[in-house]
């Protein structure tokens, strides 16, 4: 079946530091990849999304490209501030209807100290 | 814009007690999930309901059921609370393409005991 595997954490990084999070995944088909952050005491929150190979999902500064080649979606930021502390989580969705279904990585809990 | 709402935020059980879940979205979503979040374990899926009247069990079913009341809601119960049921529970509601993401509630922290 669909699995996402993630880099464990914690990731503690100096603020405005480089960050990769690193995101494998095993799909039958073409699956649509996202990567959601959970801040504190909240839910999940889309970051980003890409949805064939070779698209590039950004939002507020972080970037992951789909790349089929290496079944991968690598999360990066140039320049990590403090409020990026969180969890973040990497995800596919296959199929659609009664298929399509969120897998979910286990998740890299990210602190940035000042 | 309230998206997913879950009440209750906070519960504590006794083993053996019964509850249920509540879970409602004003986005017109077909697709609506329950998820448990454990520490090292992500997000493991128990059921979901692809539309109104249908339910599916997901990755954890066991020890849960779920009913889908109508196009808006869709609550999970636990028959008889285990103290291995002490997680925290996201509910989600997606279009049902495979292309769109998921709309989390701000989830219910559970403890059994």
């Amino acid at each position: 079946g669909d699995s996402v595997t993630q880099m464990e954490g914690p990731v503690t990084l100096s603020e405005e530091a480089f960050l990769t999070i690193n995101c494998t995944y095993t799909a039958t088909g073409y699956p649509s990849l996202f990567w959601y952050v959970q801040y504190p005491g909240e839910g999940l929150q889309l970051l980003l999304k890409a949805t064939k190979a070779d698209d590039k999902g950004s939002n507020k500064g972080f970037e992951a490209t789909y790349r089929k080649e290496t079944t991968s979606f690598h999360l990066e930021k140039g320049s990590v501030q403090v409020s990026d502390s969180a969890v973040y989580f990497c995800a596919l969705r296959e199929g659609t209807g009664t298929a399509s279904k969120l897998t979910f990585g286990t998740g890299t809990r990210l602190q940035v100290t000042l | 814009n309230a998206g997913v709402t879950q009440t209750p935020k906070f519960q504590v059980l006794k083993t053996g007690q019964s509850m249920t879940l509540q879970c409602a979205q004003d986005m017109n979503h077909n697709s609506m999930y329950w998820y448990r979040q454990d520490p090292g374990m992500g997000l493991r899926l128990i059921y979901y309901s692809a539309s109104e009247g249908t339910t599916d069990k997901g990755e954890v079913p066991n020890g849960y059921n779920v009913s889908r009341l109508n196009k808006r809601e869709f609550s999970l119960r636990l028959e008889s609370a285990a103290p291995s049921q002490t997680s925290v529970y996201f509910c989600a509601s997606s279009l049902d393409t495979s292309n769109t993401e998921a709309f989390f509630g701000q989830g219910t922290r559970l403890t059994v005991v």
